[in-house]
């Protein structure tokens, strides 16, 4: 089946406590990124990525690190997390070599607490 | 002024009536526009998206999308219940892509 996979689903931590989630996708695809959601403000990109080892910010990228040393995997890392970042957080991909010009494809989220 | 803009709602209409929702956007390089369906805690699904100038119609859903007004909508015929969702207006600008706060929408039996 396809699909993208993130982990963990939930999460409630302290700040400062380095944290990574995970996604993987399973349909080659060379397009990946990651999101936030936030009431009224909908979704933002934190960063994408157009294939490995090719990484970029979005809008609001301040707090996070990403690396894609291998075309299926996506993490998103937060080397000293804040209460600022308690969010619902999403994976997407799409198979694109024209950047983000094709559907995305969704993750189940993540819903991240930082006390 | 946001990048992506949409009515945040709620958009409540009957069901068996046609669904209007709406979305403007800022950039004239936008090349590609997307709506997607969101159920209540569950991921984005995509339901439409549209590259050119006119209409799109796939099943009981259209989208419409206008560059020269920097416009475009989607139009849910027949409504049902089970599309009350809040829906999201996408946009992708170069690399990037840039979403709407989305409209909810209720669809009342």
């Amino acid at each position: 089946e396809a699909q993208v996979t993130q982990n963990p689903r939930y999460l409630i931590t302290v700040t400062g406590k380095k944290l990574t989630v995970t996604c993987s996708q399973n349909m080659n695809h060379e397009y990946m990124s990651w999101y936030r959601q936030d009431p009224g403000l909908g979704l933002r990109q934190i960063y994408y990525s157009m294939n490995v080892e090719v990484t970029d910010k979005g809008d609001v990228p301040e707090g996070y690190k990403v690396s894609r040393k291998e075309k299926r995997n996506f993490p998103l890392i937060l080397e000293s997390p804040s209460p600022n970042q308690t969010s619902l957080y999403f994976c997407a991909s799409s198979l694109s070599n024209t950047g983000s010009r094709r559907p995305q494809h969704f993750g189940d989220g993540t819903r991240l607490s930082i006390l | 002024q946001k990048e992506v803009e949409q009515n945040s709602g709620p958009l409540s209409v009957p069901e068996g009536a046609i669904a209007s929702l709406n979305c403007t956007y800022s950039d004239r390089g936008s090349q590609s526009f997307f709506w997607y369906r969101q159920y209540s805690g569950k991921s984005p699904e995509l339901i439409m998206f549209i590259y050119s100038n006119g209409d799109k119609e796939d099943g009981r859903f259209t989208a419409q999308l206008n560059k020269a007004s920097q416009y475009v909508s989607l139009l849910i015929r027949d409504s049902q219940p089970s599309d009350s969702a809040t829906y999201l207006c996408a946009v992708n600008r170069r690399n990037d892509m840039r979403f709407g706060a989305g409209t909810r929408l209720t669809v009342k039996p």
